[in-house]
């Protein structure tokens, strides 16, 4: 069955630091996937997609990657800042974008 | 743009009783829309899928006559849990997107279902 993995349930860093989170899927091939940010009893807000023949993504201080190889996504947040805490879901879709599935998401805690 | 909104944002109602829930796009006619379920530390799960005008699609396991979903308009959907059980007690979260391929779901905030 389709599985989605996402490194760590939770993950602190230091203030100005690189933060990197990791999406891994099995039995999947997906056609984009989908990075989202959800704050506490807040929905999901769209941050990037990146399609299956893209290799890296950037926005601001965001930069995602897509290895359809080794059937995994790194999301990177660069200088990272105590309002970059939040839980951060990444999402797979096959074709159509639309119906997604979702991972289990990280909890960043970014320490100042 | 894009905004999404649902209403109400958390309610609680007793054990078998329904309730509704709305799922509104404010600036942007929405031609599907999506429920999702989440249940704390958990992410996610796809309940239905929603286009205007025509009937629900419910993921395996998703009882359909459970969770009554009608998208009469483009602009709006309402997801109605009936006769709802503590075990139904969870966030419920709609989104919708902006026309056929389109790549991106707008989410709503969320609305927390308590049943006592």
């Amino acid at each position: 069955s389709q599985k989605i993995e996402q490194n760590s349930e939770a993950l602190n860093i230091q203030e100005g630091k690189t933060a990197t989170l990791t999406c891994n899927y099995t039995n999947y091939s997906p056609a984009y996937l989908q990075w989202y940010r959800q704050d506490p009893g807040r929905g999901p807000v769209f941050l990037l997609l990146i399609r299956e023949n893209e290799k890296e993504k950037r926005k601001e201080r965001l930069k995602v990657t897509f290895d359809t190889t080794l059937k995994q996504s790194l999301f990177h947040i660069t200088a990272s800042q105590p309002a970059d805490s939040a839980t951060y879901l990444c999402a797979l879709g096959s074709g159509g974008y639309q119906k997604v599935t979702f991972g289990t998401g990280t909890k960043l805690q970014v320490i100042p | 743009g894009a905004v999404v909104s649902q209403h109400p944002s958390w309610v609680i109602c007793k054990s078998g009783t329904s309730v509704k829930i709305e799922c509104r796009s404010l600036d942007f006619q929405a031609t599907t829309m999506f429920w999702y379920r989440q249940f704390p530390k958990q992410s996610l799960m796809l309940m239905a899928t929603s286009n205007e005008g025509s009937k629900a699609t419910y993921e395996q396991g998703v009882e359909k006559d459970k969770f009554l979903i009608n998208h009469a308009s483009l602009t709006l959907s309402t997801l109605t849990v009936t006769s709802a059980h503590p075990e139904d007690s969870s966030f419920y979260i709609c989104s919708a997107i902006q026309g056929a391929g389109a790549d991106t779901q707008y989410f709503g905030p969320g609305t927390r279902l308590t049943v006592l």
